[in-house]
């Protein structure tokens, strides 16, 4: 089945720094991904839809200036949290609809993020 | 109305019991559903995806849909300590995936 790599799994960083996280389609193009944020004992909250070759298209409430979303290619879509504060710590995951697949949203691993 | 609702829970069931986990949704989320199964500190893993009003069985789970009143559950038979999680029920609108607060389930021994 389709398969999403998402990298790093888990980074600290300090405030005022800014971490990139990179989710990939390993077996299938993606022209379409989606970012995910989840606080501790709460459901995924989508951030934003990351469009290849278009700007992406963010949810309300998400700062499209802090969370940089970047998808240059059919198999690669970034996100850069950007000047990262403590409440920024969470676990952001990725996820890729694979157009030949019925049951089409594959998510990856995940990256926990803590920003001391 | 949220877009997605599912009672928090906690759920706790007895091991070999069924495990009920029920799912209401708004018109905006009306294409197709699904249910996840999210361990603590993982990602979602997918279990079951329903499209059409009825009932669809895979193994020890069965996924039942209703349009009409805008209903979705997932029905675990012979449950393990292993089903132990939280289950996320998801629907679609357009091109996103939309996902409910989720359900904790614990299965005691």
């Amino acid at each position: 089945g389709a398969v999403v790599s998402q990298h790093p799994s888990w980074v600290i960083c300090k405030s005022g720094t800014s971490v990139k996280i990179e989710c990939r389609s390993l077996d299938f193009q993606a022209t379409t991904m989606f970012w995910y944020r989840q606080f501790p004992k709460q459901s995924l909250m989508l951030m934003a839809t990351s469009n290849e070759g278009s700007k992406a298209t963010y949810e309300q409430g998400v700062e499209k200036d802090k969370f940089l979303i970047n998808h240059a290619s059919l198999t690669l879509s970034t996100l850069t949290v950007t000047s990262a504060h403590p409440e920024d710590s969470s676990f952001y995951i990725c996820s890729a609809r694979d157009p030949l697949e019925t049951n089409g949203y594959t998510f990856g691993s995940g990256t926990r993020l803590t920003v001391v | 109305q949220k877009e997605v609702e599912q009672n928090s829970g906690p759920l706790s069931v007895p091991e070999g019991a069924i495990a009920s986990l029920n799912c209401t949704y708004s018109d905006r989320v009306s294409q197709s559903f699904f249910w996840y199964r999210q361990y603590s500190g993982k990602s979602p893993e997918l279990i079951m995806s329903i499209y059409s009003n009825g009932d669809k069985e895979d193994g020890r789970f069965t996924a039942q849909l209703n349009k009409a009143s805008q209903y979705v559950s997932l029905l675990i038979r012979d449950s393990q300590p292993s089903d132990s999680a939280t289950y996320l029920c998801a629907g679609r609108g357009a091109q996103k995936l939309v996902f409910g607060q989720g359900t904790r389930l614990t299965i005691n021994p």
